[in-house]
């Protein structure tokens, strides 16, 4: 059984364009979460959700835009996409936002790898 | 503002060789530190998690400790299948999500 599965693994797109990328979970988390991780493997936060509501959004461009339309999915909706916005973006759930011991720990996908030419 | 550096960047050991992977952390108000395990192209896979100075974990050939202001993950005879990269991430009272370091990669050769 996958617990955190995104779709789809590879995208290969145009500059411009406009890509979304799905995630979802199996775990009966509350939470979810998008990560970028850039060609230096550096991986960091992009957005929060819990219980379908947005409680983290770090600074990202207003192209990218989080979507959850229920507990165990959270898709991300990338729009005019850029050079720069080629990394592998991952997701992740916990079961709790903010949680006491184990309810902290964060499950990822195996992420969807962009690449914009 | 909180920071996590890991050391070092890079590490090569033979099959056998013990070593140890250390986290520096600065947080304000430490709510857990994280250690993950990422294999090349895939997602990061939970190790431990490590709450209070002084707690330690272990799982197989690997042993995480935790002090105030660092975090080391011990590798005790270490295979090739332990190559990956490890990362680290303290969640901190004040932030919102896991703040990763950059990790460190180990290749481990037989």
């Amino acid at each position: 059984d996958t617990a955190v599965s995104q779709t789809p693994k590879y995208l290969v797109t145009q500059m411009g364009n406009d890509k979304s990328i799905k995630c979802e979970q199996n775990l009966g988390h509350d939470t979810m979460y998008w990560y970028k991780q850039d060609s230096k493997k550096f991986l960091k936060i992009m957005f929060s959700y819990n219980n379908k509501e947005l409680i983290i959004n770090e600074t990202v461009p207003n192209r990218f835009s989080p979507k959850s339309p229920d507990k165990a999915h959270l898709n991300l909706h990338i729009n005019s996409l850029e050079l720069g916005d080629s990394a592998v973006y991952f997701c992740a759930s916990s079961q709790e936002w903010r949680g006491r011991g184990p309810t902290d720990t964060q499950y990822f996908g195996p992420g969807t790898r962009l690449t914009v030419l | 503002e909180d920071q996590v550096t890991q050391s070092p960047e890079a590490l090569r050991l033979q099959e056998g060789e013990s070593s140890s992977l250390n986290c520096s952390y600065t947080v304000s108000g430490l709510r857990g530190l994280f250690w993950y395990r990422q294999d090349p192209g895939k997602g990061p896979e939970f190790l431990f998690t490590l709450y209070s100075a002084g707690e330690e974990k272990e799982k197989e050939r690997l042993k995480a400790t935790l002090t105030k202001k660092e975090s080391f993950l011990h590798i005790t005879a270490p295979k090739p299948e332990d190559s990956a990269t490890y990362l680290c991430a303290p969640n901190s009272n004040s932030g919102y999500a896991l703040n990763f370091g950059k990790g460190t990669s180990l290749l481990v050769t037989p």
